[in-house]
């Protein structure tokens, strides 16, 4: 089955710097990619997702990079807030259904 | 639209019992997944129902089960709880997965406690 490992498992910035999270996966037939972030007691929310004809897509302050032959995505957020703070998922899925594999998260804090 | 919503939200049960938990996706979506949350384990994929067949199923024994209605809505259950069976369970709402709509939306989740 699908196999997905996310670095680092945590990640300390300064407002306003740069922020990037990798994820790599095993299986070729993964084709949807999507991060979640997920506030401490809260549900976890998509903030964007690429899938596998695409190479990159920005949302504002949001990038994903997806490289297909080595199998792995990035998500980088540029200019963090403190309300950028919270652990983010990485996912993949195949066309074989709904079953998403995740990563094991990244808890994310930005220093005022 | 209203979102995906579960209930109940938060649940103590003992050894040996049993659970059913809920989830109503969003109004128009036929695929519900379920999850479960530990700080150990992360976020693992329990089951999806799609047209109230189980369409993928993780690697849960077989404690663990689901089922979803007509309607969409779904529940799934737990028999003979263990106490590692203590997590947070989402369930998660798609419109038409596999077919460009993989979108999955999330509930609030369940949390459960066994003791």
């Amino acid at each position: 089955g699908e196999n997905v490992e996310q670095h680092p498992s945590t990640l300390s910035v300064q407002e306003g710097d740069s922020a990037v999270i990798k994820c790599t996966y095993s299986d070729s037939a993964s084709n949807y990619f999507p991060w979640y972030k997920q506030e401490l007691g809260k549900r976890p929310q998509l903030i964007i997702d690429i899938r596998s004809n695409v190479g990159e897509k920005k949302d504002q302050r949001i990038a994903v990079t997806l490289n297909k032959t080595a199998k792995h995505f990035s998500l980088h957020i540029t200019e963090t807030q403190p309300e950028d703070s919270a652990v983010y998922f990485c996912a993949a899925s195949s066309n074989a259904g709904n079953m998403l594999t995740f990563g094991g998260g990244t808890r994310l804090m930005v220093k005022p | 639209k209203a979102g995906v919503t579960q209930t109940p939200r938060y649940l103590i049960k003992t050894r040996g019992q049993q659970v059913t938990l809920s989830c109503s996706p969003i109004s128009g979506h036929r695929s519900v997944s379920w999850y479960q949350q530990t700080p150990g384990q992360g976020l693992q994929f329990l089951f999806e129902y799609f047209s109230e067949t189980q369409r993928n199923k993780g690697n849960f024994p077989g404690r663990f089960s689901g089922r979803q209605f007509s309607n969409s809505r779904s529940e799934m259950n737990v028999s003979t709880l263990e106490l590692g069976d203590s997590a947070l369970y989402l369930c998660a709402s798609s419109f038409n997965p596999g077919q460009g709509d993989e979108t999955q939306y999330f509930g609030p989740g369940t949390r459960l406690l066994v003791l």
